[in-house]
């Protein structure tokens, strides 16, 4: 089983809440990325993590965190949304972090 | 640093003729992975083709791309497009660490 699993597929929130997204994937793979994807720009990786290590990219390291609570499960936390978070959140995998990333299939988050 | 640039965001070809686009990236990283993905409507992204190795042809499904990292170069080409190749294509850089760099993506449509 090759499929990385992502919910909600579809999240609305409201500005200044929280939003919390979940990502899975079975293939014992030590990496998982999160991706944001805004129309017409390239997905940008925000984070990932390696086995237990957490790497954030520089310029939103305060607006995102994230939790790994075992090797299949992989959460994207923004504390307080705010409009420009509006994006899709693509979720990826892979096996020693640089060859082949599975991805799933997107949470379109759009905050109002 | 290190980046990807898609020149064309969107191609219309008509079925049948050659597909080719474009890929240029920069890394300052010898051992760099290069990756195509395709990604089609209401699926999940996913990897075509990749190469770290100079000059050397890489195929999969009808599609090749060759790395040449004298002109930092890996364009995705088909002889013959069809109309099931309609998607968006994505270029992507893995440099010496576990980091992704997506381009912003060509949009690909075949007509009849």
């Amino acid at each position: 089983d090759t499929t990385v699993k992502q919910n909600p597929r579809y999240k609305l929130a409201r500005v200044g809440k929280p939003v919390n997204l979940i990502c899975s994937q079975t293939m014992n793979h030590d990496t998982m990325y999160w991706y944001q994807k805004k129309p017409n720009q390239a997905p940008k990786l925000l984070l990932f993590y390696y086995d237990k290590i957490l790497n954030r990219e520089a310029d939103t390291f305060e607006k995102f965190q994230s939790s790994r609570p075992n090797n299949s499960f992989c959460s994207l936390y923004i504390g307080s949304a705010g409009l420009e978070y509006s994006a899709m959140y693509l979720c990826a995998s892979s096996r020693k972090g640089r060859y082949e990333q599975y991805f799933g299939p997107g949470t379109r988050l759009t905050v109002l | 640093g290190d980046s990807v640039t898609q020149k064309e965001g969107l191609v219309t070809l008509t079925e049948g003729l050659p597909v080719m686009l474009n890929c240029t990236y920069q890394t300052i990283y010898s051992n760099a992975f290069l990756f195509w993905y395709v990604h089609y409507l209401n699926e999940s992204p996913r990897l075509l083709l990749k190469s770290s190795t100079d000059n050397k042809r890489t195929e999969h499904q009808g599609f090749h791309a060759t790395l040449h990292k004298s002109s930092s170069s890996f364009h995705l080409q088909k002889s013959s497009a069809q109309l099931s190749d309609s998607a968006l294509y994505y270029c992507a850089l893995s440099p010496g660490y576990q980091n992704f760099y997506f381009g912003k993506g060509t949009s690909l449509t075949v007509i009849p």
